[in-house]
Formats: C-alpha cells, structure tokens, sequence
C-alpha cells in the first residue's frame, strides 16, 4: 500500500537554530502534501498544502517566514523551522493522497521537535 | 467554520461490550466524514469514511445530518480496538483540508 515516510522521528535543537524535516511518498507521486502539527493532548491542526512546483498554502495565523515549505518533486515535501524557539516543540505530521480519485489520505510516522 | 468535536477524551470498556465515540460537527456546507485510528506506536490511518457506508473491523458509523452526528460504532469491543481515534471533517467536493477532533483514546480491557 501507499506509504509516507517522514524523516527524522525526533530532533532535538537548541534555540535559534533551524530545523528541517522531510516527507517522501515511497511508492507514490504526490502533487500536494499536508502538514500537520499537534500539540500534546490536542487535535492535529492544518499548518500548510505544499503544493508541488509552486508556493505553500498556509492555514491562517501559521508564519510562512517561520515554517518554510519546499515541495522540490513529487515525492518530497520539507518543512524547515527557522530560528526554533521552545514554543515550537511539538509533533509535526505531513500526509499525502495517493494517486487516484476517492483515494485516503496517509499520514506519515509524524517528528518530535524538541526545542531546548 | 468547520469544526469537530470528540467530547469524550477517553473511554474504557470490557471486552465484548458495545462501544460508541461520539463525533459531532459544526459546517454550513456538506461533509465529507472520517474515522482515523491510531495504534500505539503506528502512524495515523484511515478507519471509514461516511461515503463509503461501509463496515471496517466491524466499526461502523452513520452520518445523521439533522444531529449533525457521525458516532463511531461497534457491538462486541474487542482488546485489538484500544487506540486513539480521530474524527475528520473536510467539505465536499475536492478539499483535501481536513479538521480534526481532538481524539478519543479507547481502552478495551480483557
């Protein structure tokens, strides 16, 4: 079946510094990718659709300038966090829809981002 | 605007015992509804979907529009069935955004 692979699981950094995690459609092309961040014990909330060869949608109130999107090709989306700061720690998710109409969505294993 | 709401944070049943999470939705437009599940340690999948009037290990779940209601169910909870589930929303007609509830943890003792 379709898979998402998300890349690192966890990172830790310390402060100011940026951070860059990647999702890759295995056995996919996906033209528009999710991400996804969920605080503990809340709901995953929509960050952005990157969409590929061209500029992310960013949901309302998410910094385009913090969250970096690049959706180089069609198997690969990442999002950077830029000059990190602790309130930033939290499990990002990205998702894809596999090719084909009425196709689900498959999330990825999701990144612990742990500011110090 | 869209929105989900799980009002049950977690709920604990004895094997074999029927379950229901309830899902209720707020969106002026028609929705399209979903059931994701999230086993410990495994990444987030898709349970059902309302279009689909299916049964998926033997969950099922009913779009009432009039309640704005889609409850998850299922009549014999088996110990398997302990995860996280998530209610999702998205509109009808291509959207791919969808809005999540904020999970029910379900634990199914033996």
């Amino acid at each position: 079946g379709a898979v998402v692979s998300q890349h690192p699981s966890w990172v830790i950094c310390k402060s100011g510094t940026s951070v860059k995690i990647e999702c890759r459609s295995l056995d996919f092309q996906a033209t528009t990718m999710f991400w996804y961040r969920q605080f503990p014990k809340q709901s995953l909330m929509l960050m952005a659709t990157s969409n590929e060869g061209s500029k992310a949608t960013y949901e309302q109130g998410v910094e385009k300038d913090k969250f970096l999107i690049n959706h180089a090709s069609l198997t690969l989306s990442t999002l950077t966090v830029t000059s990190a700061h602790p309130e930033d720690s939290s499990f990002y998710i990205c998702s894809a829809r596999s090719p084909g109409g009425g196709s689900p969505l498959h999330f990825g294993n999701g990144t612990r981002l742990t500011v110090t | 605007a869209q929105r989900v709401t799980q009002p049950e944070k977690l709920l604990s049943v004895f094997k074999g015992a029927p379950v229901e999470l309830k899902c209720n939705y707020s969106y002026s437009g028609s929705p399209e509804l979903f059931w994701y599940v999230q086993y410990s340690r495994q990444r987030l999948q898709l349970l059902l979907r309302h279009i689909s009037r299916e049964s998926i290990k033997g969950f099922t779940a009913d779009l009432n529009k009039g309640e704005t209601s889609f409850h998850l169910k299922k009549p014999f909870a088996q110990e398997e069935d302990s995860a996280m589930y998530y209610c999702a929303l998205s509109s009808q007609g291509g959207s791919e955004k969808l809005v999540f509830g904020k999970g029910t943890k379900l634990t199914v003792n033996p």
